[in-house]
């Protein structure tokens, strides 16, 4: 069965660079959700789109933005890289609905230098 | 604002043990409770979803108790293997201080299982 798909799955950047981290959900889930693990840390919700609408935002700093598109794969940007921004980023996708299981992709494992 | 407690932090167990994982929330008014298995640097794989109104879940080897009044859920794993290996992380949705149906993370239960 298809899964959730990150890409890309490594990626280096410099302090104060900017990054985009793509997110292909399982066919037919219109959410889509951004975490973020840092070392030794439980993920942490950032941001979610149902509907290619922001249904749900948490701590996610002022640098990152996010979208869904209309074939609802969904975009994290990321800039004026920090040191601290260093983690594995997760996306999961799920139908709509408070009940329903979310599906986790891979990661991207960023790390700023 | 909804916290999840994982005990223990570290568990090392002998293969062919029966074993139970422990979570806690501190908000009861959850929607679900999801378990998670993590491998050292890779993907969230879900092992089992528990809907607010079920008391457990189970597939294979592996049994999931909700207890939602007390805000208590247990991860039971039956006949332990090398290959289960891994840390798990349980989460929830709903509750005090969320919204929609973000996951609150516990910090996870890392399990080695020696052959």
């Amino acid at each position: 069965a298809a899964g959730v798909i990150q890409s890309p799955r490594h990626l280096i950047k410099e302090k104060r660079e900017t990054a985009t981290l793509k997110c292909y959900p399982i066919p037919r889930h219109d959410t889509v959700y951004w975490y973020q693990q840092g070392p030794g840390q439980d993920p942490q919700f950032l941001i979610s789109f149902y509907e290619k609408m922001q249904s749900d935002k948490g701590s996610i700093p002022d640098r990152f933005s996010a979208q869904q598109f209309s074939d609802y794969h969904s975009e994290l940007n990321m800039s004026s890289l920090e040191l601290g921004d260093s983690a594995l980023y997760f996306c999961a996708s799920s139908l709509v609905g408070r009940n329903t299981e979310a599906f986790f992709g891979q990661g991207t494992r960023l790390t700023v230098v | 604002k909804q916290e999840v407690t994982q005990i223990p932090a570290a568990l090392s167990v002998p293969e062919g043990e029966n074993l139970v994982l422990n979570c806690s929330f501190t908000d009861s008014a959850i929607y679900n409770l999801q378990w998670f298995r993590q491998d050292p640097g890779k993907g969230l794989t879900s092992l089992l979803l528990i809907q607010s109104s079920q008391r457990e879940q189970t597939s294979g080897r592996l049994n999931a108790s909700l207890d939602k009044s007390s805000g208590r859920s247990t991860l039971y794993i039956a006949a332990s293997q090398p290959g289960d290996s891994a840390t798990y992380l349980c989460a929830v949705t709903g509750g005090y201080g969320t919204s929609g149906s973000r996951l609150t993370f516990g910090e996870g239960t890392q399990l080695t299982v020696n052959p």
